[in-house]
């Protein structure tokens, strides 16, 4: 059963740090792997998709490595600001015929940006 | 368009209501799905439709009735419902087409049954 862990649970750090989200999945059989954001009591916002066949994948301040072969995703927020302050999730759609592509989610990691 | 709109954004019901929560995307995507979450927790999977048909069922109490009228469509019919069924209900979509399985979500209905 895949099973997804994200550690640091909480993380504070100063305004203009880099930083480094962690995300690791148990199964490596996995078809996709995504991170999302999510803001108090709102929905969940698409950061970045890594294909399985792909090693990483960058959208402005944001960078997703993916290896599957350790079971291991980061997601690297360069020079961080107090608007990057939320609850960042992963999760992974696992590959099979009865998979029918349910996302398997971490617990999140609590980002807290301080000014 | 990237968007998935849910409304309404909050809603409150008593135990003998009836009520329905809708979700729309015009996006072409053909999967469509319903989750609930919890404060703190992320979100758990309800029901999946992939081409207006339901094809996951994930064990929810029959008091949630999912609905899926056309491929831009969701609705979750709500009857009966318990506090303990108060939660952020959350709609997203992915295109399915050619295995691209990326989920948009929608900002969430902030359900309070009282």
């Amino acid at each position: 059963k895949q099973e997804v862990t994200q550690i640091p649970a909480a993380l504070s750090v100063p305004e203009g740090e880099n930083l480094v989200l962690n995300c690791s999945f148990t199964d490596s059989a996995i078809y996709n792997l995504q991170w999302f954001r999510q803001d108090p009591g709102k929905g969940l916002t698409s950061l970045l998709l890594i294909q399985s066949s792909q090693r990483e994948q960058t959208s402005g301040r944001l960078n997703a490595s993916l290896d599957k072969s350790s079971g291991r995703s980061t997601l690297y927020i360069a020079a961080s600001q107090p608007g990057d302050s939320a609850t960042y999730l992963c999760a992974v759609s696992h590959s099979g015929p009865d998979s029918n592509y349910q996302l398997i989610w971490g617990a999140g990691t609590k980002l807290i940006i301080k000014p | 368009d990237t968007e998935v709109t849910q409304t309404p954004k909050h809603l409150v019901m008593g135990m003998t209501n009836k009520k329905s929560l809708k979700c729309e995307q015009h996006m072409g995507h053909r999967a469509m799905y319903w989750y609930k979450q919890k404060a703190k927790k992320p979100p758990e999977l309800m029901f999946v439709y992939s081409y207006e048909k339901l094809s996951i069922n994930e064990s929810v109490p029959s008091r949630f009735s999912p609905e899926c009228p056309n491929s831009s469509l969701l609705n979750l019919h709500l009857h009966a419902l318990q506090p303990e069924d108060s939660a952020l209900y959350l709609c997203a979509s992915s295109p399915y087409k050619g295995g691209n399985t990326e989920a948009f979500f929608g900002q969430g209905t902030r359900l309070t049954v009282v």
